[in-house]
């Protein structure tokens, strides 16, 4: 258990519905980062979150935004859902902004546009 | 800009076998290196990293890893594969990016282990 939780596990939704991913980091980590891996383009990076301020972001589509609130969990909200956004979606924490950080893992929400 | 490439999509050893995964990155910049392993169902989690010093990192299962600049790889080996160690394994790389740095991953390579 690396102390990340994310809900939900799973998500069943239809094309064009918006859904919220919720992440809570590990005690004490104030980084949270967004990933999503599907079987065509692996895992990828979407954005990240650093005492609620966002600090860097990779290939997000502008459907998808993220927030971090003042108690450090944060949400990811996809929305106009196409079949292409079906994946796992993790989240992962650290303590600060980078480096060698080690990032933990929450366990995922698989996410299936039907 | 930083990336990794891992040879093999997918390995097959028999118990008992070396394992080695391998992994090859560009960077402009002295890298920091790292793999994670995934188990089936189940997020990420950090084998080992490379930062700066000893060039012959030990991980967690009995996994090592050496980096070798002269040949900008980073190869994942154990002596003695167990049935255990079958999951998705993925080398990674930190991309520096104004002070940012979210990790670029590989595409990942599913080992599989043989009674």
């Amino acid at each position: 258990d690396s102390g990340v939780t994310q809900t939900p596990k799973h998500l069943i939704t239809a094309t064009g519905q918006r859904v919220t991913l919720r992440c809570s980091p590990r005690s004490g980590d104030l980084s949270v980062y967004w990933y999503q891996q599907s079987l065509d383009q692996g895992l990828q990076f979407l954005i990240q979150y650093y005492n609620g301020e966002e600090r860097a972001k990779g290939n997000i589509l502008e459907r998808f935004s993220a927030q971090q609130f003042p108690d450090l969990h944060s949400e990811l909200n996809l929305s106009s859902l196409e079949l292409g956004d079906s994946a796992l979606y993790f989240c992962a924490s650290s303590v600060a902004s980078g480096g060698a950080d080690e990032q933990f893992f929450g366990p995922g929400t698989r996410l299936t546009v039907l | 800009a930083q990336s990794v490439t891992q040879l093999g999509s997918h390995v097959s050893v028999s118990e008992g076998a070396l394992v080695l995964l391998r992994c090859n990155y560009s960077s402009s910049v002295p890298p920091y290196l790292f793999w994670y392993v995934q188990y089936p169902n189940q997020g990420l989690q950090l084998l080992l990293k490379y930062t700066t010093g000893a060039t012959l990192v030990k991980g967690i299962n009995g996994f090592e890893a050496e980096f070798k600049k002269s040949e900008t790889s980073f190869h994942l080996t154990k002596p003695s594969a167990h049935m255990s160690d079958a999951a998705e394994y993925f080398c990674a790389v930190i991309r520096w990016n104004s002070g940012n740095t979210p990790l670029v991953f590989g595409k990942g390579t599913r080992l599989s282990v043989i009674a």
